[in-house]
């Protein structure tokens, strides 16, 4: 398998739960990030990690627990989220965390937080 | 106000038709994104530029820095075009890209 990889496509979840989103990159790439996407509202980056070890945290809520093992997996873990967070999220990953660098999207976790 | 401002944000077409969509920024750049996103969710790389123009098949893009302007041409659009079509750049300062809020392209045969 090639390319960026999520798992599960679709989540429906309590306010309750707690879940994780999974992201695998088959690339050979350092540097993985999550995205939210919003309707309406442009893509917001919410963590970067670079070699296994987080960059930036774009003052995201504590509710979002990110997780890098390694340079081939990112997750996301979700617990007592709120309406307001469904959304589209999206994992990227890129060679490394320079803006210039191209990045390659997986095709995003549709989240629906009820 | 949205740094990188998108327009239109909805756009119909016929298929054949000549697609124009428009991006503006107010910050100083180091290049510009197009990016492609399908509905399925994923996006895709079309274009980076800092100058001038880049083709690809039936996609043009142009970027004039000295007017913060970019525009990306669809020429001989099809019904597989349908997407929406982002912009993003890369902040000079930051080295952060910065997405606009992207234009519903629909092509209709």
């Amino acid at each position: 398998e090639t390319g960026v990889t999520q798992t599960p496509r679709h989540l429906v979840m309590g306010m309750t739960n707690k879940k994780s989103l999974k992201c695998e990159q088959h690339l050979g790439h350092n540097a993985m990030y999550w995205y939210k996407q919003s309707a309406k509202k442009p893509l917001e980056l919410m963590f970067v990690y670079n070699f296994k070890e987080q960059t930036e945290n774009n003052s995201v809520p504590s509710r979002f627990s990110p997780e890098c093992p390694n340079s081939s997996h990112l997750f996301l873990h979700l617990h007592t989220l709120q309406p307001e967070d469904s959304a589209l999220y999206l994992c990227a990953s890129s060679q490394d965390p320079r803006g210039e660098t191209e990045q390659f999207f997986g095709p995003g976790t549709r989240l629906t937080v009820l | 106000k949205n740094e990188v401002e998108q327009s239109p944000q909805n756009l119909t077409a016929q298929e054949g038709e000549f697609i124009t969509i428009n991006c503006s920024y107010s910050v100083g750049i180091s290049a510009l994104h197009w990016l492609q996103q399908h509905p399925g969710g994923g996006i895709v790389s079309l274009f980076m530029l800092s100058s001038g123009k880049k083709k690809h098949g039936r996609l043009i893009a142009t970027i004039n820095i000295q007017e913060k302007h970019s525009s990306l041409h669809i020429t001989a659009s099809h019904p597989r075009d349908s997407a929406v079509y982002i912009c993003a750049v890369i902040s000079y300062n930051t080295d952060k890209l910065i997405f606009g809020t992207g234009t519903r392209l629909q092509v209709f045969p």
